[in-house]
């Protein structure tokens, strides 16, 4: 069975561009997590999907930040435009729903803004 | 809100010897409580898990963790190092009953001495 499928797996940018991140869950996973990783921290949640809906985007800089989850399914998560403190790791996660407890992460695409 | 704190940034062990890295929690409810892994450059990797079954909990690769109540804590241990251990270790913390954003420990980086 496939893992989590994020892509790119790197990204360097010019600041005030834009960037896409895609993300393709495991198959049947209602549940989709978009995570942001600074260098030297844990993983802070940005936004959690429960199938298509945005149940929790509080940490999500909605100013310059997107995130989409068309049909449930693939998400997409947007930055436009970039700024240099947006340089981290990216990663999406899945579990089946909301009540299962274990997460699966996917290998995370690392932004680089210049 | 529930949280958890990780005691020592870096955590050096000698081949051989007993790991122990450690996790605090805060939760206002019954807390399911995780320990990931993650290995250069890749994503996270789950551990072990702890939902309120058994307070001794067997992961993959030898590791284990306790869960102490009385202490607020979940330790994970493993009796002897490996080289292949060396990585960054995040303790993670999920609400049940309706508040289940995982959220992660600034993390533990352990080092494997020869």
């Amino acid at each position: 069975e496939a893992g989590v499928v994020q892509s790119p797996r790197y990204k360097i940018i010019e600041k005030k561009q834009p960037v896409a991140f895609w993300c393709n869950p495991i198959s049947g996973h209602n549940t989709l997590y978009w995570y942001r990783q600074n260098l030297g921290q844990g993983p802070e949640l940005l936004i959690r999907y429960e199938n298509e809906e945005a149940v929790d985007d509080s940490q999500l800089p909605k100013d310059r930040f997107s995130a989409e989850r068309l049909k449930g399914v693939d998400s997409t998560l947007k930055i436009q435009p970039a700024e240099l403190g947006d340089s981290a790791v990216y990663l999406c996660a899945s579990s089946l729903d909301r009540l299962n407890t274990e997460a699966f992460f996917g290998q995370g695409t690392r932004l680089t803004v210049v | 809100a529930q949280s958890v704190t990780q005691l020592g940034s870096h955590v050096s062990v000698s081949e051989g010897a007993l790991v122990l890295l450690r996790c605090n929690y805060s939760s206002s409810v019954p807390p399911y409580l995780f320990w990931y892994v993650q290995y250069p450059n890749q994503g996270l990797q789950l551990l072990l898990k702890y939902t309120s079954a058994a307070t001794l909990v067997k992961g993959i690769n030898g590791f284990e963790a306790e869960f102490k109540k009385s202490e607020t804590s979940f330790h994970l241990t493993k009796p002897s190092a490996h080289m292949s251990d060396a990585a960054e270790y995040f303790c993670a913390v999920i609400g049940n009953f309706g508040n289940e954003k995982l959220t992660f420990g600034t993390g533990t980086r352990l080092t494997i001495i020869p």
